[in-house]
């Protein structure tokens, strides 16, 4: 069965590091994309950044970085130069093919940031 | 604001009750998912709709149903409420049904059964 972990339940980061968050991901698919969503104290949820698993190259968005290492399974997301309002919940997910042509979303447990100034 | 619109933001009803949860998707969007937020079961996926039918089913009660309109919009009905449905729901929706695009989500309903 698809499974998505997130080790780290909370972490805390000095404004303006850079800070890695964990994800490990357990599927037998060969095709599968990985995903990043913050999720503010508001509620919403906010795609960050999308990696395929046959992508050769990492993906990277503004300050968001994935770095992708598919025979060790993980997915950890890297923000660079933390920012007040990076505070947030964040979620690594992963879609695979659940039957037929159909892909679902299945989240890890969230990962809680806390950027000090 | 990623287009997807949901309403109502908030919604507090009594056990037994039904409520629907209504979605619209981005324009030009043929998919619509349902999650469900909860403190205990995390984030989860309940049901995907593609073009007004049924794809995929994911772990959805079933005191809940939900169906995707012509005009592309979607409602999800939550019935014989219980104390654990309590949760924040969220409606998602994407371009295709099956290829790997990302999933943009609304801002979610918060439901509270007292």
């Amino acid at each position: 069965a698809q499974k998505i972990t997130q080790t780290q339940p909370g972490m805390f980061v000095q404004e303006k590091e850079a800070v890695t968050l964990d994800c490990t991901y357990d599927t037998s698919d060969p095709s599968y994309g990985l995903f990043w969503y913050k999720q503010p104290s508001s509620g919403e949820m906010i795609f960050l950044i999308y990696q395929g698993s046959y992508d050769q190259q990492n993906a990277t968005e503004g300050r968001y970085s994935l770095n992708f290492q598919k025979a060790r399974k993980s997915a950890n997301l890297v923000i660079s130069a933390s920012q007040l309002g990076d505070s947030a919940m964040y979620f690594c997910a992963m879609r695979w093919i659940s039957s037929g042509s159909a892909r679902q979303l299945t989240f890890g447990s969230g990962t809680q940031l806390t950027v000090l100034p | 604001d990623s287009g997807v619109t949901q309403t109502p933001k908030h919604l507090i009803t009594a056990t037994g009750q039904r409520v629907t949860l209504r979605c619209s998707p981005r324009s030009g969007d043929l998919s619509v998912y349902w999650y469900q937020q909860s403190l205990d079961q995390g984030l989860q996926f309940l049901i995907q709709y593609y073009n007004g039918e049924e794809r995929a089913k994911g772990n959805i009660l079933e005191r809940f149903s939900a169906q995707q309109f012509p005009d592309l919009h979607s409602e999800l009905n939550l019935s014989s409420l219980e104390l654990g449905d309590s949760a924040l729901y969220f409606c998602a929706s994407s371009s295709t049904a099956g290829g790997w695009e990302t999933q943009y989500f609304g801002p979610g309903t918060r439901l509270l059964v007292l």
